[in-house]
């Protein structure tokens, strides 16, 4: 059964970068069938597509976030990450990593339970 | 991108149908069969349970329907159960891109 967990800090001080990890567990992140997504949930304010990585390293980008955003894949590690620079409070949110399947629409087929991150001094 | 428009709330009591309405554009909804929904419950992951428009993932009940008509995408609970109780996102495809709605509480009355 596939299971991803991210990881990484809680609290990012503003102006930093913000960096997390997603461990893939029960498959392989370099199936073709599939991309690997980060997606943020602020409280009351739903969900927001960061954006997702082809095991190749072909990446898509929220272009509200595109310019202080870098995803990037390990597939020896079975993992893959994100870093965000120049955090703001804005930034603050619970951040999930996820399974993009090809074969059902590009839709989010699995998820992680999600890790917070606040932004604060 | 802006995120994609649905009710903040709809309720119904148990057994009744209850259906969100999720509006777009030509550039996501209206240009592409790639919506999903996506259950959650507090605390837990979001769940897919429509993709492409209208198809249902093994295992979600066929109480849980979508369509699409225009830039507009619904999905439809039939037979409201206490259970359905969450927070309903859609979201849509662009080929590169991906953009949620800003969610629709569902209550069970």
């Amino acid at each position: 059964q596939l299971q991803l967990q991210e990881s990484g800090p809680g609290l990012v001080k503003p102006s930093e970068t913000l960096s997390l990890t997603c461990n893939v567990s029960g498959g392989f992140i370099d199936s073709s069938s599939y991309y690997w997504g980060w997606i943020r949930q602020t409280p009351g304010k739903g969900l927001d597509w960061i954006g997702s990585i082809y095991y190749t390293g072909s990446t898509y980008y929220n272009p509200s976030l595109k310019s202080r955003l870098t995803i990037s894949v390990d597939t020896s590690q079975n993992h893959f990450s994100l870093r965000l620079s120049s955090v703001t409070a804005a930034d603050t949110s619970l951040y999930h990593c996820a399974r993009q399947d090809i074969l059902t629409g590009y839709s989010y087929t699995n998820w992680g339970p999600g890790i917070l991150v606040t932004v604060s001094s | 991108q802006s995120a994609l428009t649905q009710p903040a709330s709809v309720s119904g009591s148990p057994g009744q149908s209850i259906t969100i309405s999720c509006t777009g554009t030509s550039s996501d909804v209206g240009g592409y069969n790639y919506v999903s929904w996506y259950q959650q419950h507090p605390g837990k992951a979001p769940k897919l349970m429509i993709y492409d428009v209208s198809e249902r993932p093994s295992g979600v009940s066929s109480r849980f329907s979508g369509s699409k008509s225009d830039n507009t995408a619904s999905l439809t609970i039939s037979g409201l159960q206490a259970e359905d109780e969450a927070d309903y996102y859609c979201s849509s495809y662009t080929g590169s891109s991906t953009v949620f709605g800003g969610g629709t509480k569902v209550t069970v009355l």
